[in-house]
């Protein structure tokens, strides 16, 4: 399933499938794009980024897929865990007035076991 | 071997109040920042120093000022607490000021009374 990254969806995955968080980013001069995962009571943790001279990165189970024309950011989770379960942001960079890290409004992704 | 930690994890205070948050980074990095999560975990930017030098204030009352007395500390001092500061603060830090991701304590959730 698919969610848009706005008011803090719910993504809801069974566990072994693959999960895809969206996020839509606002400005088109982002040059630096990053996904971070934050657990229950702790802060963000980064996951992977990608530049904005690449449209696909891959880490360990995690992708990222950045498509600039539709500024438009993805990231795929293969065969999801129950550790998975946490609140995703993208991010951008830009230098929008001093270098600045602008934060989508998240997702939260729950894995049934 | 916390890379970055802020103190206290909770703060209760009255309204009216002056308290401060402190932040240690021992990453060597030369870039901290503070961050505030609204109760809808929207996280927005407050300030960003790089090298002990202010670079980014984010239209943020005049009541919170920062101060970094070297580049491994960045305490955020707040004066006269207003309920509208309830939120989970982040100090995080990065080397240099773009296209690195960034490191997050665990938050300071400040609690007005």
């Amino acid at each position: 399933g698919e969610s848009v990254g706005l008011h803090l969806p719910t993504l809801s995955v069974q566990e072994g499938d693959n999960s895809i968080i969206n996020c839509a980013y606002s400005n088109s001069a982002s040059d630096y794009f990053i996904w971070y995962k934050q657990e229950s009571g702790k802060g963000p943790q980064f996951i992977i980024d990608i530049r904005s001279n690449m449209d696909k990165r891959q880490g360990q189970r995690v992708t990222v897929l950045l498509n600039k024309t539709v500024k438009h950011l993805s990231l795929q989770i293969a065969a999801t865990q129950p550790g998975d379960s946490a609140v995703y942001f993208c991010a951008e960079n830009s230098n929008t007035g001093g270098f600045k890290t602008i934060f989508g409004a998240g997702t939260r992704l729950f894995v049934k076991a | 071997d916390t890379a970055v930690s802020q103190t206290p994890k909770y703060l209760v205070t009255q309204m009216g109040n002056d308290k401060s948050i402190k932040c240690e980074q021992n990453l060597g990095h030369d870039t901290m920042y503070w961050y505030k999560q609204d109760s809808k975990k929207f996280l927005k930017i407050m300030f960003s120093y790089n090298n002990k030098e202010l670079i980014i204030n984010e239209t943020v009352p005049n009541r919170f000022s920062p101060k970094s007395p070297d580049k491994a500390h960045l305490n955020l001092h707040i004066n006269s607490l207003e309920l509208g500061d309830s939120a989970v603060y982040f100090c995080a830090s990065s080397q240099g000021e773009s296209n690195q991701p960034q490191h997050f304590g665990d938050g300071t959730r400040l609690s007005i009374l």
